[in-house]
């Protein structure tokens, strides 16, 4: 079974510039979630989507970034324009909608470098 | 404010010997802990979890304890090896409502020496 994962792995784009990170969740999870690491503190929540809904998005900075995923598979995050305070590392994860469903999967992350 | 704490950023123990790491939480309506090992440049990877109608739960060289009336739990790994040196996040999941959210810790830097 194939882990998540996540594209591209590292990112560097300047100020006022837009980015698109992407993942690709487990096949056959429903559940997928965002994460944010930033200066090497605490892994954040941004936004859990079930299958193509938005179920959560509370931990969403503001309205600088987008999320979508249409047809309940893939998904991506838009940001636009970028500032400096959201350089790091933004992780992806999913997990099933049945038991355990608390158990949520990790990809290896993007790191993101705004200058 | 933190809702799970790790206030150990990092712990050193020889090989062979027990790693103990440790977290607190503040939130009554988690009901599912998790530890997970994040090596540098990958994503943090699941290691073992324990519902919070349980005291512990072991896998392997792995076991979590969860004391409830403290709002305590620690993960125990019995013998420790080098490649088991890593960060170790602690992470909790609410019951409230529609979040599944995991909440973490800031994590443990865990060195086993040779």
């Amino acid at each position: 079974e194939a882990g998540v994962t996540q594209f591209p792995s590292h990112s560097v784009i300047e100020k006022g510039q837009t980015v698109t990170l992407r993942c690709d969740p487990i096949s056959g999870h429903d559940n997928l979630y965002w994460y944010r690491r930033v200066m090497g503190k605490e892994i954040k929540f941004l936004l859990h989507f079930v299958k193509e809904s938005k179920q959560d998005e509370s931990g969403m900075p503001n309205n600088r970034f987008l999320a979508e995923r249409t047809g309940g598979t893939y998904s991506t995050l838009k940001v636009q324009p970028a500032e400096l305070e959201d350089s790091g590392v933004y992780f992806c994860a999913s997990s099933r909608t049945t038991d355990r469903d608390y158990e949520q999967y990790f990809g290896p992350g993007t790191r993101l470098t705004v200058t | 404010d933190q809702q799970v704490k790790q206030n150990s950023p990092s712990l050193s123990v020889q090989e062979g010997r027990i790693s103990i790491l440790n977290c607190d939480y503040t939130n009554s309506m988690f009901d599912y802990f998790l530890w997970y090992k994040k090596y540098p440049a990958e994503g943090p990877t699941f290691l073992i979890s324990i519902s919070s109608i349980k005291d512990k739960n072991e896998d392997g060289r792995f076991t979590v304890f969860l004391n409830k009336s403290a709002k305590h739990l620690s993960l125990h790994i019995v013998p420790s090896q080098p490649g088991d040196s890593a960060v170790y996040f602690c992470a909790a999941r609410s019951t409230g409502g529609s979040a599944r959210q995991l909440t973490f810790g800031s994590g443990t830097q865990l060195t086993v020496l040779p």
